[in-house]
């Protein structure tokens, strides 16, 4: 139980393109929602916390207009990376839960890769 | 705030051997503290979790940690490594005061040896 998948596992994209990542818990309803970024060799660091059907809450430093969450069902959160630059370039991870202080289950990762 | 830290960014033992891989954390309130493994390209996998109850926790892979508040330290251990254990371990807190917010430590690189 508790599986959460990504899509895709990776992408390329020139720079300028947007770039939509989806997380689903497939075996239960997530309450919240997390999106990390890894870059290579170092932890990961939070960028924003999503409720179903309310706005992200997102780090500092974190740009919204950049980054668009959406997270528009009990299943269901997507990462929309805006107008992407290489600098964007990194491994991206989402978590969900199945409750305000749950356990995160995370998924495999989305590798993105921008040119 | 909440912070956690490892003392060891890279660790390597032969294959049989114990499994020490350190973490200590400092918190505002009670926390949740967990190990989370990471093999190359792949997402995280709990491997266990303390929530103030028991101070031993068991986790998967015959892992194990004991939550030591005098000392404020989550140390990981195993008493016999196997290869595939070689992956990137990280400690991690969570304070409920900050609604679940995890803050993760840098990370062990664990090398199994023949």
């Amino acid at each position: 139980g508790a599986v959460v998948s990504q899509h895709p596992s990776w992408v390329i994209c020139k720079s300028g393109t947007s770039v939509k990542i989806e997380c689903r818990s497939l075996d239960f309803q997530a309450t919240t929602m997390f999106w990390y970024r890894q870059f290579p060799k170092q932890s990961l660091m939070l960028m924003a916390t999503s409720n179903e059907g309310s706005k992200a809450t997102y780090e500092q430093g974190v740009e919204k207009d950049k980054f668009l969450i959406n997270h528009a069902s009990l299943t269901l959160s997507t990462l929309t990376v805006t107008s992407a630059h290489p600098e964007d370039s990194s491994f991206y991870i989402c978590s969900a839960s199945p409750d305000w202080l749950g356990t995160q289950y995370f998924g495999p990762g989305t590798r993105l890769l921008v040119l | 705030a909440q912070s956690v830290t490892q003392l060891d960014s890279h660790v390597s033992v032969s294959e049989g051997t114990p499994v020490l891989l350190r973490c200590n954390y400092s918190s505002s309130y009670s926390p949740s503290l967990f190990w989370y493994v990471q093999h190359p390209n792949k997402g995280l996998q709990l491997l266990l979790k303390y929530t103030s109850a028991a101070t031993l926790v068991k986790g998967i892979n015959g892992f194990e940690a004991e939550f030591k508040k005098s000392e404020t330290s989550f140390h990981l251990t195993k008493p016999s490594a196997h290869m595939s254990d070689a992956a990137e371990y990280f400690c991690v807190v969570s304070d409920p005061g900050t609604a679940s917010k995890l803050t993760f430590g840098t990370g062990t690189r664990l090398q199994v040896t023949l």
